[in-house]
């Protein structure tokens, strides 16, 4: 079974910048998060979609990040205007829903520097 | 709102001791709890899930056990090796599909 993929897997930018990640979940899962890791933190959610709706999305700075799962499949997290602080780890993760073990599958994340 | 914290940060020990990690949370309703590795400019890797239900899970030389009504859960490492050095998470899923990240330990073990 292929797992999460994310990619790219590094990116530099300036500030101000716009930066995209792309994020394929495991097949058949509904449920795909967003999460932002800065060093030596655990992860931060930044979105979470159902499907191709989303569930929570409390903690986006919807100013400058946007996110979008059309067809309920692949997701885009986009940033536009970086700033320094936006350095970090992207990390993307799929579950199923329903009756099942309700285990978290995390893809390899985007690395991303803000200069 | 839920709560996860973990102790010790970091902790460096020599290769063959058994030790343990602690995680605690401050919501007993839970739906599962889950331990991950992650190794540096790494995604996290799955160790271990504990469904509400169950006291206890076991996969080689890791053991994790949950205490709901304590909030707490223990990763048991047995017969540390080098290879074992990373940061371990634990995760608390509620029954909304939300899951709740404590900031990790930080293990390395010296050869």
């Amino acid at each position: 079974e292929a797992g999460v993929a994310q990619s790219p897997r590094y990116k530099i930018i300036e500030k101000r910048q716009s930066v995209a990640f792309w994020c394929n979940p495991i097949s058949g899962h509904a449920t795909l998060y967003w999460y932002q890791q800065i060093l030596g933190q655990g992860p931060k959610l930044l979105i979470q979609f159902q499907n191709n709706g989303v569930v929570d999305d409390s903690q986006l700075p919807k100013d400058r990040f946007s996110a979008e799962r059309l067809k309920g499949v692949d997701s885009t997290l986009k940033i536009q205007p970086a700033k320094l602080e936006d350095s970090a780890v992207y990390l993307c993760a799929s579950t199923k829903t329903g009756v099942d073990t309700g285990e978290l599958f995390f893809g390899e994340g985007s690395r991303l520097t803000v200069l | 709102k839920q709560e996860v914290t973990q102790i010790p940060a970091a902790l460096s020990v020599p290769e063959g001791e058994n030790l343990v990690l602690n995680c605690s949370f401050t919501d007993s309703a839970i739906y599962n709890l889950q331990w991950f590795r992650q190794d540096p400019g790494k995604g996290l890797t799955s160790l271990l899930l504990i469904q509400s239900s169950q006291r206890e899970q076991t996969s080689g030389r890791l053991n994790a056990s949950l205490d709901k009504s304590s909030g707490r859960s223990t990763l048991y490492i047995a017969a540390s090796q080098p290879g074992d050095s990373a940061t371990y998470l634990c995760a608390v899923r509620n029954t909304g599909n939300q899951f709740y990240f404590g900031t990790g330990t930080s293990l390395t073990v010296i050869p």
